[in-house]
């Protein structure tokens, strides 16, 4: 299994700029989630969703749209990038049910000029 | 969500015992206690969970207080690769996020 793989590794946008980060997991996992990491910070998440879909709000979801049409793939979309968006995105998944572990992407570092 | 505390970082020196510690006073009966660290310049990576009773497994061991306001992740013999921003989380069961806080940051010293 590859895992969790995000797609692209770094993006650097411009502002009103909008683009899509692929997220994909072969794990036949139901569980999905987007996280965002500011430098020096925890993880915060953006969006999650429970199956194919079905997506939720997390703590920061403004600016981020999210779909989920297959239980593979969760994309997020941001449609007017801002500098305030420059960050790191972690995908992450689980199995259906509640879960011991997430299981985490590499990453995709976006920065906003 | 629960808080916890965690040191912003500690040193260690290779080969020697690592104690990080996390608070979590306010933790209730269904939250589960977990630890995950993340490596430099990769995402987060599961390394183990307890309720009450200390649990181990081949990453770590995890030492969960009587009154469970408080635990210790234990890594037994650290290595250069340990080296890693480690994060206390408190998951309730009915919960599907994990709440990151800042976390300690461990650097290990040859």
């Amino acid at each position: 299994n590859a895992g969790v793989t995000q797609t692209p590794k770094f993006r650097i946008l411009k502002i009103g700029q909008s683009m899509t980060l692929q997220c994909t997991q072969d794990m036949n996992h139901n569980y999905m989630y987007w996280y965002r990491q500011d430098p020096g910070m925890g993880l915060k998440l953006i969006y999650y969703s429970v199956g194919a879909g079905i997506t939720d709000k997390g703590e920061v979801p403004n600016g981020y749209n999210v779909s989920r049409s297959t239980t593979e793939d969760f994309p997020l979309r941001l449609e007017l990038a801002a500098p305030s968006q420059t960050s790191v995105y972690f995908c992450a998944s689980h199995p259906r049910g509640w879960s011991n572990e997430q299981f985490f992407g590499p990453g995709t570092r976006l920065t906003v000029l | 969500d629960a808080k916890t505390t965690q040191p912003n970082s500690m040193e260690s020196n290779e080969e020697e015992p690592v104690h990080l510690p996390c608070n979590h006073s306010t933790i209730s009966g269904t939250d589960y206690i977990h630890w995950y660290r993340q490596l430099p310049s990769q995402g987060p990576e599961y390394v183990i969970h307890g309720l009450t009773s200390n649990v181990n497994n081949r990453m770590a061991s995890l030492a969960i207080a009587e009154d469970r306001k408080s635990s210790t992740l234990i890594l037994h013999r650290a290595t250069l690769r340990d080296a890693a921003v480690y994060y206390c989380i408190l998951r309730d069961q009915g919960a599907q996020k994990l709440v990151f806080g800042q976390g300690t940051r461990l650097t290990i010293n040859p």
